[in-house]
């Protein structure tokens, strides 16, 4: 079963440093999305893409988040300066249509520790 | 955010028995509700969806059930098999925005053998 790829598994930065998390969503989905789960939070919605636009975003994903398609198979999320509060599973998720026929799909997650 | 809310943290069952996970929401604008699994150290794996304009959807051993007076949902297993231990997320989108999903904080169920 196609199944969405997330790299790194873990990437740990220090404070103030750019990271980027990477995302091969499922070939034929049209629709991106990143979500993140702090620890002993709930998973939270961030941002959604589609057409090489933000469709949606969160009151969470502010300036220092930029969300990107570079190529026709990855989905980036940046975060320029990072914050200890910025530590969490980040989690990557497309879909076919934005419709009740194609629920959404998660990759594994990427672990971001900001020391 | 309390919107979704999953009040049992936890929940064991036997082997073969049924599991019954709640969900209460209090949006009335939510029109599509999921549920989820996730096993430690991957990301959450669909299992089952439900439209408010349905009271009930099954899909072989998992069945979704929804009270829309009660703004209360619920999945039921049956039979439970230990490899159904996992935490369950219960999930909610409004106005058709099926992308934009509102989490519950998750149930951890473990089926003893």
């Amino acid at each position: 079963e196609p199944e969405v790829t997330q790299t790194p598994s873990h990437q740990v930065t220090q404070m103030g440093q750019e990271v980027i998390l990477r995302c091969v969503p499922i070939s034929n989905h049209l629709y991106f999305y990143w979500y993140r789960q702090i620890l002993g939070q709930k998973v939270e919605f961030l941002v959604s893409f589609y057409n090489n636009e933000i469709s949606e975003k969160s009151e969470i994903f502010d300036d220092q988040f930029s969300v990107e398609r570079p190529d026709g198979s990855n989905f980036t999320l940046k975060i320029r300066s990072t914050k200890l509060e910025d530590s969490a599973m980040y989690f990557c998720a497309s879909s076919g249509t934005p419709d009740y026929n194609s629920p959404l799909h998660f990759g594994n997650g990427t672990r971001l520790t900001v020391t | 955010d309390q919107q979704v809310k999953q009040n049992s943290p936890s929940l064991s069952v036997q082997e073969g028995r049924i599991s019954i996970l709640n969900c209460d929401y209090t949006n009335s604008m939510f029109d599509y509700f999921l549920w989820y699994k996730k096993y430690p150290a991957e990301g959450p794996t669909f299992l089952i969806s439900i439209s408010s304009i349905k009271d009930k959807n099954e899909d072989g051993r998992f069945t979704v059930f929804l009270n829309k007076s009660a703004k209360h949902l619920s999945l039921h297993i049956v039979p439970s098999q230990p490899g159904d231990s996992a935490v369950y997320f219960c999930a909610a989108s409004a106005y058709g925005n099926t992308g934009k999903l509102i989490f519950g904080q998750g149930t951890t169920l473990q089926v003893k053998p």
